[in-house]
């Protein structure tokens, strides 16, 4: 599957614990995204990256959370002292900076529960 | 700010009925629009954007400004045409480089 991969899928952390997502994007893709879906809600932008730069961040992103795209490659998403509010549906997606449109392809997802 | 609204959460048809899911858009300037799609289990994929003018699997949209809409419709629904479906408003100039404005999203079932 040569499509944006998320790891782990599914995550269940005890409140207070400190979590840590990363994404895949497709290898050609320069750009990455992330977004936050909670149930019943269409997907919440949280974070965007060209190559290594983080070039936007959402108010939704409070200090707690970090997201890193070192090498221009994979990313990550951590949530330090995990709060119940933050159980949530967390996507990630790429595109490529070429060319006139471009759409953002999605990966499957990690489920985070906080309990 | 820029805002996205679909009024309906659930859509059901019959196979071979009309349907048409709404979208209304609030955005100062001219955005780009997107419907995205979520089937059973798989991820969240592009349907069909506006600057394309395109139809994909029956589907088509067209962008009003006046009413600042964008719904989504298909003359023949079919039974594979239940899913999600995502109303998505990304910035403008011609690339998505930017963040998607989702709006909450029509269940859309048709029924047999």
């Amino acid at each position: 599957d040569t499509g944006v991969s998320q790891d782990p899928r599914h995550k269940i952390t005890k409140r207070g614990q400190n979590v840590t997502f990363r994404c895949d994007p497709i290898s050609e893709h320069n750009r990455l995204y992330w977004y936050r879906q909670t149930l019943g809600q269409g997907p919440e932008f949280l974070t965007y990256f060209q190559n290594e730069a983080q070039l936007e961040k959402s108010r939704l992103l409070s200090d707690r959370f970090s997201a890193e795209r070192p090498k221009g490659s994979f990313s990550t998403l951590e949530i330090q002292r995990t709060e119940q509010g933050d159980s949530a549906m967390y996507l990630c997606a790429s595109s490529s900076s070429a060319g006139g449109i471009v759409e953002q392809y999605f990966g499957p997802g990690t489920r985070l529960t906080v309990t | 700010a820029q805002r996205v609204t679909q009024p309906e959460k659930l859509l059901s048809v019959f196979k071979g009925a009309p349907v048409e899911l709404k979208c209304n858009y609030s955005y100062s300037g001219s955005p780009e629009l997107f419907w995205y799609v979520q089937y059973s289990r798989q991820r969240l994929q592009l349907l069909l954007r506006h600057i394309s003018r395109e139809s994909i699997k029956g589907f088509t949209a067209d962008l009003n400004k006046g009413e600042t809409s964008f719904h989504l419709k298909k003359p023949f629904a079919q039974e594979e045409d239940s899913a999600m479906y995502y109303c998505a408003l990304g910035p403008p100039g011609g690339t998505s480089y930017g963040k998607l404005t989702f709006g909450q999203g029509t269940i859309l079932t048709v029924h047999p």
